[in-house]
């Protein structure tokens, strides 16, 4: 079974400053893991994915997030948070395996606030 | 990529009333999930919607509450039954595809008064 774990349910960064934040995750098999986000009163948007690929993986709005299977981590970042970025963000695995099952498994959230 | 629209939006209800949730993908997928958000919560999986068979439901949920139909590979119905306040939660559609991510619909925001 796997699982997800969020350190943190709020952050709160200044405009510019670094975005930092943190996932790890647990799984039997080697996993695909994924960062959502989610715009207040709106459904959830892929940021970015690893899928066994590059270990360092570039998502969109400026954000990338490193896969590190000793410390089975995927932390998300930023080098400088922008207004826009304000939303909750979730971490979610699911099994990198054959097969059907692409059923995910969220952590339960990160919200980000940046403040002016 | 797909494009997934779900309707309602958002709905008001009373209590002991049912709502059903419709999900139209623009492309034919094979999975078809439907997750439940509730208030300040993440996200957890009710069931997998299966084309031509019954859903598979996750622990926790049941048929009874849940009814699912699915009857071809770009639509989805979820059905939450006999609302009670507790059904109040943000009720999301999911499609996946191998090897790729999963993509989400806006949602549809319910409010069980």
């Amino acid at each position: 079974a796997q699982s997800v774990t969020q350190l943190g349910s709020h952050v709160s960064v200044s405009e510019g400053a670094l975005v930092l934040l943190r996932c790890n995750y647990s799984s039997s098999v080697p996993p695909y893991l994924f960062w959502y986000v989610q715009y207040p009163n709106q459904g959830l948007q892929l940021l970015l994915k690893y899928t066994s690929a590059a270990t360092l993986v570039k998502g969109i709005n400026g954000f990338e997030a490193e896969f590190k299977k000793s410390e089975t981590s995927f932390h998300l970042t930023k080098p400088s948070a922008h207004m826009s970025d304000a939303a909750e963000y979730f971490c979610a695995v699911r099994k990198n395996s054959g097969g059907s099952n692409y059923k995910l498994t969220f952590g339960k959230g990160t919200l980000l606030t940046v403040n002016p | 990529s797909a494009v997934i629209s779900q309707k309602p939006s958002r709905d008001i209800c009373q209590r002991g009333t049912s709502l059903t949730i419709q999900c139209q993908v623009d492309s034919q997928v094979t999975m078809m999930f439907w997750y439940r958000q509730q208030p300040g919560q993440s996200l957890t999986l009710i069931a997998t919607a299966n084309q031509g068979s019954e859903a598979t439901y996750e622990s926790g949920f049941v048929i009874d509450k849940f009814p699912i139909s699915r009857p071809n590979l770009t639509f989805s119905t979820l059905t939450v039954s006999n609302m009670s306040p507790e059904d109040s939660s943000i009720y999301l559609c999911s499609v996946g595809r191998p090897n790729t991510e999963a993509f989400f619909g806006q949602g549809t925001r319910l409010t069980v008064v």
